[in-house]
């Protein structure tokens, strides 16, 4: 257990669906971060949030939304997501955003889009 | 823009054999420079970090990993290798210039045979 939970574990959803995964961290942190993994590819950051504001937003689709409505959850919104975006969308945190702060990663939400 | 290879896909050992696992980053400055762990199903998990100081740094399961500045490396090594350490490795790298946020290569998985 590391402190951060992700749900649901797996989802699986048509292109036309609206969906979102959810982060919640318990380990008072102030940062939180959306990664997406996807089969032999590097870990590839989607955006980052330091206090609640969004600091980065790593060229994703307008198709993903984030929110952080407070410094203890995360969301993703997927929406008229594409077969292509099927991967597992894993969420961390840290203390801080300084460059040699620990992630925390939570479990991941497998998502696939048919 | 900083970068991370890690050039061996997929690595099988035998239990109790010793274990290196080979990573490349591609930076200018000085690197702040990550192991972590995926064990199936789960998210990320620390095991080691460097950023200044001894250029052996120790971790959490018995792992190690040297920094070599000349070689651009940061090898992951373990001497006695146990079959709960069958799981993919991560090489990271974050820096001060550009993004912030780590960079992750591609990967390692790991298979230890018994």
């Amino acid at each position: 257990e590391t402190g951060v939970t992700q749900t649901p574990r797996h989802l699986v959803m048509g292109m036309t669906n609206k969906k979102s995964l959810k982060c919640e961290q318990h380990l008072g942190h102030n940062a939180m971060y959306w990664y997406k993994q996807s089969a032999k590819k590097p870990l590839e950051l989607m955006f980052v949030y330091s206090l609640e504001e969004r600091v980065e937003n790593n060229s994703v689709p307008s198709r993903f939304s984030p929110e952080c409505p407070n410094s203890s959850h995360l969301f993703l919104h997927l929406h008229t997501l594409q077969p292509e975006d099927s991967a597992l969308y894993l969420c961390a945190s840290s203390q801080d955003m300084g460059l040699n702060e620990k992630l925390f990663f939570g479990s991941g939400t497998q998502l696939s889009v048919l | 823009a900083q970068s991370v290879t890690q050039p061996d896909i997929h690595i099988t050992v035998s239990e109790g054999a010793s274990l290196e696992l080979r990573c490349n980053y591609s930076y200018g400055a000085t690197p702040y420079l990550f192991w972590y762990v995926q064990s199936p199903g789960q998210g990320l998990q620390l095991l080691l970090k460097y950023f200044s100081g001894d250029t052996l740094v120790q971790g959490i399961k018995g792992f190690e990993a040297e920094f070599k500045r000349s070689q651009s490396s940061f090898n992951l090594r373990k001497p006695s290798v146990h079959w709960s350490d069958a799981a993919e490795y991560f090489c990271a790298v974050a820096s001060d210039t550009g993004r912030r946020a780590l960079t992750f290569g591609s990967g390692t998985r790991l298979q230890v045979q018994p």
